[in-house]
């Protein structure tokens, strides 16, 4: 079984650029996670997507952040403009659909190492 | 809130000594769930065991056991025998109920251990 695609691997960008994130969560997971994080802390949660909906976004900049998740598969996420403080690791996540016994078992990508210069 | 705490920043042993790494949790949820995460230095975030807070139950999986205990808010990893390949950042992480009754993670600040030959 396929995991969690992420790309780019690898992203550098001057401040007030713009830049976009891609995830490819596991095939029949209805659940999407997408996470930041900073060089010595855990994750933290930027927003939720059950299929095509939001379930959380508190954590979202919403000045600057933005996500999607078109048709309930792919998603992306994009930052516009990018602070010097977003520097991070970007990670997304996948789980089943709420209600089975391995429902809130995420599964990780590898993740998109942000540098803003 | 729920807040997660791993107050070991790092452990450093020598292989097939046994380590215990701590998580202390704080939680206003009756029903709730536990997590531990294991980030190798590829960086993606590997799940290791979930339980949920009605199952006091030990669990032992190999060379790893959690020990679960609700009356001190405490959920425990002890790694039997380590080897260097355990060598990662493991993370800690407690699930919050959200009002669209969907769960989130909270993650812990992570201990990372050292495992040298």
């Amino acid at each position: 079984e396929a995991g969690v695609a992420q790309s780019p691997r690898y992203k550098i960008i001057e401040k007030r650029q713009s830049v976009a994130f891609w995830c490819n969560p596991i095939s029949g997971h209805a659940t999407l996670y997408w996470y930041q994080q900073i060089l010595g802390q855990g994750p933290k949660l930027l927003i939720q997507f059950q299929n095509n909906g939001v379930v959380d976004d508190s954590q979202l900049p919403k000045d600057r952040f933005s996500a999607e998740r078109l048709k309930g598969v792919d998603s992306t996420l994009k930052i516009q403009p990018a602070k010097l403080e977003d520097s991070a690791v970007y990670l997304c996540a996948s789980s089943l659909a709420v209600g089975g016994p391995k429902s809130y078992e995420q599964y990780f990508g590898p993740g998109t190492r942000l540098t803003v210069t | 809130a729920q807040k997660v705490t791993q107050a070991q920043t790092e452990i450093s042993v020598v292989e097939k000594e046994d380590v215990t790494l701590d998580c202390v949790y704080e939680t206003r949820d009756t029903t709730y769930y536990l997590f531990w995460y294991k980030q190798p230095p590829s960086g993606e975030l590997v799940f290791l065991i979930r339980r949920n807070s009605f199952d006091e139950q030990n669990e032992i999986s190999g060379r790893y056991s959690w020990n679960f205990q609700k009356s001190t808010s405490s959920f425990n990893f002890t790694i039997t025998a380590s080897q260097v390949v355990d060598s990662a950042v493991y993370f800690c992480a407690l699930s919050e109920a959200l009002n669209t009754g969907f769960q989130k993670l909270v993650f812990g600040t992570g201990t990372r251990l050292l495992v040298s030959p």
